[in-house]
């Protein structure tokens, strides 16, 4: 089945900039997104990425997909510390009509003042 | 924007009892919606898919008896876990998408954490 392989753990400066990468093995893979978690709470929408698309940048957001290596990054420019959370990448196959995501294990991004 | 209200946050029970967790979409209908588990510090485990009108679809390894699904309205989906024991002791997340989202985005509650003694 899909399998989905994040990095578990990130330290960074506040002020750094953070990535976050993750792996893929469904090439059908339409859609991509990123998820934050932070402590005790459920999952806040980022950003997502179309599959045909290359690059998709929100204010300090950057997302990169390479679908020839089903690799996906997520890029964090001048990190607060208020960016600690939990980051889940996901994907949803072509085949799935209604929406069932399968995610990474999450990437627990920890910014040191 | 579309917005899930997950209700208990938290809920603290005795071992035998049963509890149900609510999941409501307010500003949308959602003919579909999922619910997860979370173990600490791990990732989501999609239990099942709760179609509105329909029996729900259960992922391999998940007992339907003690987890009962039921989504009785587009806005309204329950998940009832019966005769809990500590072993149930989770933080449950359900999720909606909602009707015309071409890229399939998942809006998510915020979580119930329940807590069996």
């Amino acid at each position: 089945g899909e399998d989905v392989e994040q990095s578990l753990f990130l330290s960074v400066r506040e002020g750094d900039s953070s990535v976050i990468n993750c792996t893929y093995t469904d090439s059908s893979s339409t859609y991509l997104y990123w998820y934050k978690q932070e402590p005790g709470a459920g999952l806040q929408l980022l950003t997502y990425i179309f599959s045909n698309m290359d690059m998709k940048q929100d204010q300090r957001l950057t997302v990169l997909l390479n679908k020839k290596d089903k690799h996906l990054s997520l890029r964090i420019a001048d990190t607060q510390t208020g960016d600690s959370a939990i980051y889940f990448c996901a994907e949803i196959s072509g085949g799935t009509s209604y929406g069932k995501l399968t995610f990474g294990q999450g990437t627990i991004l920890t910014v040191h003042p | 924007g579309a917005v899930v209200s997950q209700h208990p946050s938290r809920v603290i029970c005795k071992s035998g009892t049963s509890v149900k967790i609510e999941c409501r979409s307010l500003d949308f209908q959602a003919t579909t919606m999922f619910w997860y588990r979370q173990f600490p510090k791990q990732s989501l485990m999609l239990m099942a898919t709760s179609n509105e009108g329909s029996k729900a679809t259960y992922e391999q390894g998940v007992e339907k008896d003690k987890f009962l699904i039921n989504h009785a309205s587009l806005t309204l989906s329950t998940l009832t876990v019966t005769s809990a024991h500590p072993e149930d002791s989770s933080f449950y997340i359900c999720s909606a998408r909602w009707q015309g989202n071409s890229a399939n985005v998942l809006t998510f509650g915020a979580g119930s954490r329940l807590t069996v003694l």
